[in-house]
């Protein structure tokens, strides 16, 4: 039992670049929240799923986007990355009866 | 005003000492209040519940106080281990229950 994995676990990007960031719990778990993490600010929800072939807008969806087609792997996309999208990504899972959420160890990306 | 405010420290305290973290949340329709923990460069982890009655973890006493809106956690006998950022999370009520978070305090607990 994995928990929360997310691929990769670093990443540089040049501005205009695109890029796919995997999700993937292995707890049947129906939600899954994509989060960006940055110095001095909480954690802010960027997508989330209630569900697989669901997705929705967190607070800051500008920039990306998300799939989730199957309901262990949740997807996030940066089509032309941008400078301010240089953070700390967490992927995040819980059960329909818990509000505890189960993150992942986080992706670092840099975009130059 | 931010959502869910806490001292960002850091709190520098020797080992054995009780130590003290207050949060204050603005919206009064939050629902359910967390104390999450996240050691540096790791990701965050549930360290409790808090509930209006106060509840108690082994060292860790959380309370919260809806008139206020504010929430607290005391940390008794303080140990090397307990060094980490310590997350205020609050939810509002909704379809996909969101939490959010404060930006949290940074603890250095020091020998």
């Amino acid at each position: 039992n994995a928990g929360v994995t997310q691929t990769p676990k670093f990443r540089v990007l040049k501005t205009g670049q695109s890029m796919t960031l995997l999700c993937a719990q292995d707890m049947n778990h129906e939600y899954m929240y994509w989060y960006r993490q940055d110095p001095g600010m909480g954690l802010r929800l960027i997508h989330y799923s209630v569900g697989e072939g669901t997705t929705a807008k967190g607070e800051v969806p500008d920039g990306y986007n998300v799939s989730r087609l199957k309901k262990q792997n949740f997807l996030l996309g940066l089509e032309s990355a941008a400078p301010s999208q240089t953070s700390v990504y967490f992927c995040a899972s819980r059960t329909g009866s818990s509000y505890e959420q189960y993150f992942g160890p986080g992706t670092r990306l840099t975009v130059t | 005003r931010k959502e869910v405010e806490q001292d960002p420290g850091p709190f520098n305290v020797p080992e054995g000492a009780t130590v003290a973290f207050n949060c204050t949340y603005s919206n009064s329709a939050s629902q359910s209040f967390f104390w999450y923990r996240q050691d540096c460069r790791k990701e965050p982890k549930l360290l409790m519940s808090v509930y209006s009655s106060g509840n108690e973890d082994g060292r860790f006493t959380a309370q919260l106080n809806r008139a206020s809106q504010y929430i607290s956690l005391l940390i008794r006998d303080s140990k090397l281990s307990d060094s980490a950022t310590y997350l205020c999370v609050v939810t509002l009520s909704g379809g996909y229950n969101k939490l959010i978070f404060g930006a949290g305090t940074r603890l250095a607990v020091h020998p």
